[in-house]
């Protein structure tokens, strides 16, 4: 069964340019958690998505915002990107809103802001 | 007070060694616990569930208690692969979110 998939593996952006990130869960699962992780620094919540709809967000600005579209794949967009927004961004699915909830992760999109 | 705290180490322990790791969290409410490891660079990977009567894995063992609030991981016989940082995960009860500690890195040596 594949996992959970992140595209790009890399991307390299400038100041105020837009990034877009993509995922794509496990077969079956229907949320999408959003994950930031600056080097050497814990994960941070960015957003969840469950069957469509945003469940919650994390303490980020509104330049941070994503979807999930009817296949349940996900896509975060970040705009007027700042050199602070460099990190590691995870994608983890799960199989929905319940309490035994185990996320799996996919391997990230390196995102890096000259 | 955090909702998730595990203490960041590092813990250097000798290859061989039993090592245990705590991790306090806040909201008594919650009802799912789970350990991930994550390797430098990579993606956390789940490493096991905790469950109320305890659970053991191999070498690794979780254990809760409610009453004080936190859940521990013990590994014994440690080899050099298990050098990682260990993240103490807890549902929050209020909307199933997960809550995520900061880690606990572990550096097993020779």
């Amino acid at each position: 069964e594949a996992g959970v998939t992140q595209s790009p593996t890399h991307l390299i952006k400038t100041r105020g340019q837009q990034a877009t990130l993509r995922c794509s869960p496990i077969s079956g699962h229907t949320s999408v958690y959003w994950y930031q992780q600056a080097l050497g620094l814990g994960l941070q919540f960015l957003l969840w998505y469950d069957e469509g709809e945003e469940r919650n967000r994390g303490n980020f600005p509104p330049r941070f915002s994503g979807r999930q579209f009817p296949n349940y794949s996900s896509e975060l967009n970040v705009n007027a990107l700042e050199l602070e927004d460099s990190a590691l961004y995870l994608c983890a699915s799960s199989l929905g809103v319940g309490s035994y909830n185990e996320q799996f992760f996919g391997p990230g999109t390196r995102l890096t802001v000259l | 007070r955090k909702e998730v705290e595990q203490d960041p180490g590092p813990f250097n322990v000798p290859e061989g060694a039993t090592v245990a790791f705590n991790c306090t969290y806040s909201n008594s409410a919650s009802q799912s616990f789970f350990w991930y490891r994550q390797d430098c660079r990579k993606e956390p990977k789940l490493l096991m569930s905790v469950y109320s009567s305890g659970n053991e894995d191999g070498r690794f063992t979780a254990q809760l208690n409610r009453a004080s609030q936190y859940i521990s991981l013990l590994i014994r016989d440690s080899k050099l692969s298990d050098s990682a940082t260990y993240l103490c995960v807890v549902n929050s009860d209020s909307n199933y979110q997960l809550i995520w500690g900061a880690g606990t890195k572990l550096i097993i040596k020779p």
